[in-house]
């Protein structure tokens, strides 16, 4: 079965840049997307078809996906930016997978 | 405003079924595939089943593949989620979500997401 992985935490310094990998095997011959979610709080999506923001979805946030790695970049981290993420890809061989997510922590 | 608003969820004894429900609003229902996602107590997200926009397409995670049944009613703009067979490991919360195109096709992503209903199995 197909597996897409994170790292299970990340820490970055307010105001620095947080990047999360996700990596799954030709990933980058897919799409990917991520999703944050807040405690207690449904997923959001921040960033489809690899790099283009929903609507509402800050300026900081942005995307890649090439080779076996996608990754979403936070630029200027916020405190609010503490979350989970959840990168996820789909093809009609794996259908619909999600990452193990990643706890991102503020400090 | 697009809204979802998921309902049925409660304890059952393992062996048990269930049905979950979920309503959606603020937009045309019949024109999305809807998804539905749940969530372990403390782990990550995953993918349960979809349906597309006009229903003659159904797809299920193999977790679940035989045990349960996803099916909408376009008239009343509800989704279902029929569980039967169900395990303690079903014990989650379940998200319904709204995908971005009427199909279960490339590109494939939830673009709205419900508050979730939990789901608990046990004895």
């Amino acid at each position: 079965s197909y597996e897409l992985t994170q790292p299970p935490s990340v820490s970055v310094s307010p105001g620095q840049t947080a990047s999360i990998t996700c990596s799954g095997d030709k990933l980058g011959d897919k799409y990917a997307y991520w999703y944050q979610q807040k405690p207690g709080q449904s997923p959001v999506l921040v960033i489809y078809l690899d790099n283009k923001r929903p609507s509402g979805i800050p300026e900081r946030f942005s995307g890649s996906n090439s080779g076996n790695t996608a990754s979403l970049t936070i630029s200027g981290t916020q405190a609010m930016d503490e979350a989970d993420y959840y990168c996820q890809a789909w093809d009609s061989s794996i259908d619909v997978v999600f990452g193990g997510g990643t706890k991102l922590t503020v400090l | 405003e697009v809204q979802l608003l998921e309902s049925g969820g409660g304890l059952v004894h393992p062996g048990g079924s269930l049905r979950l429900s979920c309503e959606g609003s603020g937009f045309i229902f019949s024109s999305y595939a809807m998804s539905w996602v749940r969530q372990a107590p403390g782990k990550g997200l995953e993918w349960v089943s979809a349906i597309s926009g006009s229903g003659d397409g159904t797809y299920y995670a193999d977790s679940v593949k035989g045990r349960f049944t996803i099916s909408r009613d376009n008239s009343k703009n509800t989704l279902s989620l029929q569980m039967n067979s169900l395990r303690a490991e079903d014990t989650a919360v379940y998200y319904c979500a709204k995908v971005w195109s009427g199909y279960y096709t490339s590109p494939f992503y939830m673009d709205v997401w419900g508050k979730g209903t939990t789901v608990t199995v046990s004895s």
